[in-house]
């Protein structure tokens, strides 16, 4: 299985701060990596699809890169609704597997 | 727009099997696969299986022993089987859609599942 491996795993940050997560991949997954949002008791939301395709509907301020193992996704400017818990997912090859999350709190 | 709505028991006793049902809404079924994917307390997201429209699947190998996904297109529900539980299949359990390039695309709320004697 492709292991992933995400940092930090608890982020304290402010609103209007510039915050980045990064991903690493076992192996090389090409641009095969999406980013997903979860909040407690809502839908998941998908963020980032293909490492650097923003997903209809998601604010401009998200935005991923990278490629074959290392990959990060963005917030450029920190809003009160992004306190979240982020995963990044591999679909290279199955079983697809996800990171172990990072938590964004509120400084 | 497409939604996904999970149901089923949220309590099920050791040794028996785990039973949920995702209804889906606003849309086809087709041309999509349609995955089951949970959450334990406090831990991270797994990966259960998938069922494309036409019934292929395919499942997590730790777990591939004890899993059923089967689809009705009819109704446009597909299901989960989880067989001889422990407590350590207790999650939150969501059903997704997941879309080829787009990864999972579409996710229901979640439904929590205890196994509890």
């Amino acid at each position: 299985d492709i292991q992933m491996t995400q940092s930090p795993s608890t982020l304290s940050a402010s609103v209007g701060d510039r915050v980045t997560i990064t991903c690493r991949a076992s192996q090389s997954i090409s641009s095969w990596l999406a980013w997903y949002q979860l909040k407690p008791g809502k839908a998941p939301k998908l963020l980032i699809y293909k490492a650097s395709s923003l997903e209809s509907g998601v604010p401009s301020r998200f935005s991923g890169s990278g490629s074959g193992t290392e990959f990060t996704l963005t917030i450029s400017s920190l809003q009160p609704d992004d306190f979240a818990t982020y995963y990044c997912q591999q679909y290279k090859n199955y079983p697809w597997t996800f990171g172990q999350g990072t938590k964004v709190e509120i400084k | 727009q497409v939604q996904l709505q999970e149901s089923g028991p949220g309590l099920v006793k050791p040794s028996e099997t785990l039973s949920l049902t995702c209804t889906v809404s606003g849309g086809s079924m087709s041309s999509y696969y349609w995955s089951w994917i949970r959450q334990p307390p406090g831990k991270g997201l797994e990966w259960i299986g998938y069922i494309y429209y036409s019934g292929t699947t395919n499942y997590n190998p730790p777990l591939r022993s004890r899993v059923t996904i089967s689809v009705d297109t009819s109704k446009n529900q597909f299901s989960l089987k989880l067989s001889s539980v422990t407590a350590a299949d207790t999650a939150v359990y969501y059903c997704v859609r997941e879309e080829a390039t787009r990864a999972f695309d579409i996710w229901g709320q979640g439904i929590m599942v205890t196994v509890s004697s």
